[in-house]
């Protein structure tokens, strides 16, 4: 049983490239979001999806994007990469919004 | 909006020794999570408290749930080497009608226990 599985673990970017992180979970969990974190800031929830073909906005949703097309994947979308961004991406899924969650082991991206 | 404050920041103490780390909101929640987070890997589920005033224990860590379901402690007795780590608490809000928003994390404790 995989779980959730990221990928890639790393990956440097330079400002201003785009790219997809991958999230997938194999617990048929309705409830999957996106997270970064970063020191003294604890975890910020960036999009969340609470089935396939519905997404919605968190905390920090500005210069990314995500789609629910089935309800094991929910890839996250970095548009046009800012230094900014450098941070450890990480994605979760449970059954219900406020259920325990099942993290992945996150993507540290650095960006150039 | 909802906030979780969690306090010690930071904590380093020798093994053997006891301590507790607290995670505090003005805020009510349903219920409330304990993860642990090990360098290079996610939060990991520790335990979930529902009750106000529940305890729950897991071998040396002991959690209670305030009985105004504002706050929470997690109590570790003679702490080891591989209790290190970052521990989070999340709330669960208490809706008055529908949202997904999930869960209030804290920013965590990060625990160094010293052989």
């Amino acid at each position: 049983n995989a779980g959730v599985t990221q990928t890639p673990k790393f990956q440097v970017l330079k400002t201003g490239q785009s790219m997809t992180l991958q999230c997938a979970q194999d617990m048929n969990h309705e409830y999957m979001s996106w997270y970064r974190q970063d020191p003294g800031m604890g975890l910020r929830l960036i999009h969340y999806s609470v089935g396939a073909g519905i997404t919605d906005q968190g905390e920090v949703p500005n210069g990314y994007n995500v789609s629910r097309s089935t309800t094991e994947d929910f890839p996250l979308r970095l548009l046009s990469a800012a230094p900014s961004q450098t941070s450890v991406y990480f994605c979760a899924s449970s059954y219900l919004a406020d259920q325990p969650q099942h993290f992945g082991d996150g993507t540290r991206l650095s960006i150039l | 909006t909802q906030l979780l404050e969690q306090s010690p920041q930071f904590l380093s103490i020798q093994e053997g020794e006891n301590l507790t780390v607290y995670c505090n909101s003005s805020s009510v929640f349903s219920s409330l999570q304990w993860y642990r987070q090990e360098p290079g890997e996610g939060p990991v589920l520790l335990v979930t408290v529902v009750t106000g005033g529940e305890v729950k224990k897991l071998k040396r860590l002991t959690f209670q749930f305030g009985d105004a379901r504002k706050d929470s402690s997690l109590h570790i007795t003679a702490a080891q080497p591989g209790d290190t780590g970052l521990y989070l608490c999340a709330g669960a809000a208490v809706y008055s009608g529908g949202g997904a928003d999930g869960l209030t994390f804290g920013k965590g404790t990060h625990l160094i226990i010293q052989p």
